[in-house]
C-alpha cells in the first residue's frame, strides 16, 4: 500500500537557518504530494502541494519539489523564523479504495526554532 | 466561508458514557474522514465516507461509528467511551485528488 516516511523529530534550528524537512513516499498510482503545518492547538491547514512529477508547490517561504525518480518531497526554507515552529506533515492523495481513503499522511516533524 | 467545523472543541467523558462528535463542511466535499492524533503516533484513521450513504472503516474503527446521511454532515460516535480514547480528533474533507481541510480539533479526556 501507499506509505509516507519522513524525519520525526524534534528538528532544533536558530533563526534564520535553512531548514529540509526530507519525506520519501510510495505509491501504486500518481500522487498529489502535499505539505501541511500544524501550530498548537489547532488543526493541519495545507502549506503547498504538487500534482505532477517535477512541478514546485511554494508557499510563506517554502519550497517542495514533487521528484519521482527519487520518490521525493523534500520541505525546505532559507531562513527560518521563531514563528515557523510547528509540526509539519507530508501526504500524499491516491484514488481512494482497498480499505483506505485515498490520503497517506507521514507522522509528522516537531519544529522547533530558538530566537 | 466556514469550512469544516468540529464541535465540542473540549470534552471530559466518565469511562462508560457515549457521546457524539459533530463534523459539518461547506465545500459540498464527496470525501470526509475522521482522524484521531496521538503523541508519537501521528494521524491514524478511524472511518471515512467517499459520499452520502457510505462508510468504510480505517485502521484503528474499534469503539466507533459513523453514518454519512447527508452530503454535509459526518458525525462520530464513541459508544462506551474508555480511557484509551482520549485524543485530539480531526475531521477533514476533501474532493477527488484535492488537498484535505480540516476541522480545528475535538481534544476528548476520558476519565
Amino acid at each position: 500500500g501507499d506509505s509516507v516516511t519522513q524525519m520525526e523529530g524534534p528538528v532544533t534550528l536558530s533563526e534564520e537557518a535553512f531548514l529540509t524537512i526530507n519525506c520519501t513516499y510510495t505509491a501504486t498510482g500518481y500522487p498529489s504530494l502535499f505539505w501541511y503545518v500544524q501550530y498548537p492547538g489547532e488543526g493541519l491547514q495545507l502549506l503547498l502541494k504538487a500534482t505532477k512529477a517535477d512541478d514546485k508547490g511554494s508557499n510563506k517561504g517554502f519550497e517542495a519539489t514533487y521528484r519521482k525518480e527519487t520518490t521525493s518531497f523534500h520541505l525546505e526554507k532559507g531562513s527560518v523564523q521563531v514563528s515557523d515552529s510547528a509540526v509539519y506533515f507530508c501526504a500524499l492523495s491516491d484514488p481512494p479504495g482497498g480499505g483506505a481513503d485515498g490520503l497517506t499522511f507521514g507522522k509528522g516533524t516537531h519544529l522547533i526554532i530558538q530566537p | 466561508n466556514a469550512g469544516v467545523t468540529q464541535t465540542p472543541k473540549f470534552q471530559v467523558l466518565k469511562t462508560g458514557q457515549s457521546m457524539t462528535l459533530q463534523c459539518a463542511q461547506d465545500m459540498n466535499h464527496e470525501y470526509m474522514s475522521w482522524y484521531r492524533q496521538d503523541p508519537g503516533m501521528g494521524l491514524r484513521l478511524i472511518h471515512y465516507s467517499v459520499g452520502a450513504g457510505i462508510t468504510d472503516q480505517g485502521e484503528v474503527p474499534n469503539g466507533y461509528n459513523v453514518s454519512r446521511s447527508t452530503t454535509e454532515d459526518f458525525p462520530l460516535r464513541l459508544l462506551s467511551a474508555a480511557p484509551s480514547q482520549t485524543s485530539v480528533y480531526f475531521c477533514a474533507s476533501r474532493g477527488p485528488y484535492t488537498e484535505a481541510f480540516f476541522g480545528q480539533g475535538t481534544r476528548l479526556t476520558v476519565v
